[in-house]
């Protein structure tokens, strides 16, 4: 089935630091999101790109559809301790189709020290 | 408006119990998904209804999952009976079809333990 590799794993990095991320898959996809999850807490949308090489910013977050349509990333500027959390790449195959091809990556776990 | 809501948002009970978790959707929204999550596997899909009706339920693990949308405004995931692999949270989300939208809002989550 259809899968999404995302990296890296989990990322240590000092306040100030900027984060990079992405996910990459080996099917085509319309639409990408990047969700984030907070300790207890469920995922939410940071940022929805659903055009090839489309790039996006949401404060200090930019999110890019790659031109191939098999890849996205994420890059988050100048980094919090509140930007703690679990960063979820998701992808869907069926633009204004089936709602259940949404196909999420593992996660990417992100942790900063002050 | 008040979001996704789910209950239980902890659970803990003893294999062979059935569990009930809901889900109340946000007002409007025309589908309603059940994921689940677990350290190994991720978020998984379980089942999703639009307009009350099941769509697909290929993710459910097996015929002790059972999922119910009797109304626009509620829904339900039974589990029945339950085993320990079951652990796990359970998040239910919501969304609006339109053009250029379809993004999932989530609860906040049910934690299911089953010992």
């Amino acid at each position: 089935g259809q899968q999404l590799n995302q990296s890296p794993q989990s990322m240590f990095i000092q306040e100030g630091e900027d984060v990079s991320m992405n996910c990459t898959s080996s099917s085509i996809f319309n639409t990408w999101l990047w969700y984030k999850q907070d300790p207890g807490e469920g995922p939410v949308l940071l940022i929805a790109l659903y055009k090839a090489g489309e790039l996006t910013s949401n404060g200090r977050l930019t999110a890019q559809f790659g031109i191939t349509r098999k890849d996205s990333f994420l890059n988050i500027s100048a980094s919090i301790p509140s930007d703690v959390g679990i960063y979820f790449c998701a992808g869907r195959t069926n633009y204004g189709g089936s709602q259940g091809n949404l196909i999420f990556g593992k996660g990417t776990k992100l942790s900063v020290k002050p | 408006d008040a979001g996704v809501i789910q209950s239980p948002r902890h659970e803990v009970t003893e294999m062979g119990q059935e569990v009930t978790l809901r889900c109340k959707p946000i007002s409007g929204h025309d589908y309603l998904f059940w994921y689940r999550q677990t350290m190994m596997r991720g978020l998984e899909l379980l089942i999703y209804f639009n307009n009350n009706v099941p769509i697909d339920d290929s993710g459910m693990p097996e015929d002790r999952f059972s999922a119910k949308m009797p109304n626009a405004s509620f829904s339900t995931l039974k589990i029945q009976p339950s085993e320990p692999r079951d652990s796990a949270v359970y998040f239910c989300a919501s969304s609006l079809r339109q053009a250029g939208a379809n993004v999932l809002t989530f609860g906040a989550g049910s934690r299911l333990t089953v010992l």
